[in-house]
């Protein structure tokens, strides 16, 4: 079936660094990509997403890439800052066609510390 | 901005208990899913619901759990006799379409605690 392989953490920064986060998936068809956060104590965030090969999603500094021949969709940021510490999901919606009933599946989770 | 939102925060009851969760998807939303996360461990979808009907559901998702939009704002999960190992995050999300490329959008999550 389809699923979602992230890399385990946590993963501690130092402030400014440069973060990957690497995700590759298992799907049947063209699925949907997406990267969720969660800040302690919260619910789930969509932080960007891309719907189809090639396509680039990005928010708050934060970047993807959807590679099909790699099946990837790894997390990036040029500098990290202290409120970036969070957890990170990739997850993705298999790609059945319009009008279906959709859920997401989610990797494990990654935990980001940034330190001062 | 819309929010979904979801109440109570934190519920605590004893083994064998019903506890309903509730949630208000955002209002132009159709499509409803609860998921829920085991603490330390992935998030995983339970059940999706739309027309009034539920459209999918996981082998997780059993006689024990029904889903409920009682009036047009609500959307409900009962547990009718909740285990140990129901104990967990339930976190409720809505999106306005089902498509595969639409948000889904989460609430902050009800803390379940079964004793």
């Amino acid at each position: 079936g389809d699923s979602v392989t992230q890399m385990e953490g946590p993963v501690t920064l130092s402030e400014e660094a440069f973060l990957t986060i690497n995700c590759t998936y298992t799907a049947t068809g063209y699925p949907s990509l997406f990267w969720y956060v969660q800040y302690p104590g919260e619910g789930l965030q969509l932080l960007l997403k891309a719907t189809k090969a090639d396509d680039k999603g990005s928010n708050k500094g934060f970047e993807a890439t959807y590679r099909k021949e790699t099946t990837s969709f790894h997390l990036e940021k040029g500098s990290v800052q202290v409120s970036d510490s969070a957890v990170y999901f990739c997850a993705l919606i298999p790609g059945r066609g319009s009008g279906g009933y959709n859920k997401l599946i989610f990797g494990a989770g990654t935990r980001l510390a940034v330190h001062p | 901005e819309p929010e979904v939102t979801q109440t109570p925060s934190h519920q605590v009851t004893q083994m064998g208990q019903e506890v309903i969760l509730r949630c208000v998807p955002i209002s132009n939303h159709l499509y409803f899913y609860w998921y829920r996360q085991i603490l330390g461990q992935k998030v995983e979808f339970l059940v999706s619901f739309y027309n009034n009907e539920i459209s999918e559901k996981s082998e997780i998702f059993d006689d024990q759990f029904s889903v409920e939009r009682p009036d047009g704002s609500n959307f409900t999960l009962k547990i009718r006799s909740t285990k140990l190992e129901d104990s967990a995050m339930y976190f409720c999300a809505s999106s306005s379409s089902g498509q595969s490329t639409d948000t889904q959008y989460f609430g902050p999550g009800t803390r379940l605690t079964v004793l």
